[in-house]
């Protein structure tokens, strides 16, 4: 079955700028996670979404946002861009929600803050 | 905030040799679960462990959970190139608000040379 799809997979933006990242998860997965991965950080978890209700949420700043749609398609933005938003971005499926659930990782989107 | 060190962050050795991965805390996990990601791929699940002291083998991976669920261990015998890639270990919180949130170590860079 096709795995979990991220759109899109590169991008460039500047400073002060708005985004908007795109996840497919498998299908039959109601479980979407969000992950920011960067060298100096690592893996660091932005929020979890279930049947279309946010779960759980990371440390981050109101400017990062998501939700989820009745068909498990899930968006992530991220508003007023800034450079340490630099990042890959990977969004996680699972059939079930955390932490008992396997996840299967996207490609990730590349963002690029200028 | 529960914290996940990993150790050594890099590492570079020949074909044919062992190998040990750490991944410490001072915090107690429901389950910690290890993934291998390859440049320009997401991570990858490797394994679940869940049980104080539960080890579990998969081919000349051996993966280790502290009896005190804190701590866990990733041994890899006589490595192959194919074993390149960033290891990670992730930690499922016990309980509180934040319970199912998967806590990610910094990653070991594993370089296996021919």
């Amino acid at each position: 079955k096709a795995g979990v799809t991220q759109t899109p997979r590169y991008l460039i933006k500047t400073r002060g700028q708005q985004v908007t990242l795109s996840c497919s998860p498998i299908s039959g997965h109601r479980s979407v996670s969000w992950y920011q991965q960067t060298p100096g950080q690592g893996l660091q978890f932005l929020f979890e979404y279930f049947s279309e209700t946010q779960r759980n949420k990371g440390n981050f700043p109101g400017r990062f946002s998501g939700r989820q749609f009745s068909n498990s398609r899930s968006e992530m933005n991220v508003s007023t861009l800034e450079l340490g938003d630099s990042a890959l971005y990977l969004c996680a499926s699972s059939l079930v929600v955390q932490p008992t659930g396997e996840l299967f990782f996207g490609e990730g989107s590349r963002l690029t803050v200028l | 905030t529960q914290l996940l060190e990993q150790s050594p962050q890099f590492l570079s050795i020949q074909e044919g040799e062992n190998l040990t991965v750490y991944c410490n805390s001072s915090s107690v996990f429901s389950s910690l679960q290890w993934y291998r990601q390859e440049p320009g791929e997401g991570p990858v699940l490797l394994v679940t462990v869940v049980t104080g002291g539960e080890v579990k083998k998969l081919k000349r991976l051996t993966f280790q959970f502290g009896d005190a669920r804190k701590d866990s261990s990733l041994h890899i015998t006589a490595a192959q190139p194919g074993d390149t890639g960033l290891y990670l270990c992730a930690g499922a919180n016990a309980g509180g608000t934040s319970y199912g949130k998967l806590t990610f170590g910094q990653g070991t860079i594993l370089t296996v040379h021919p």
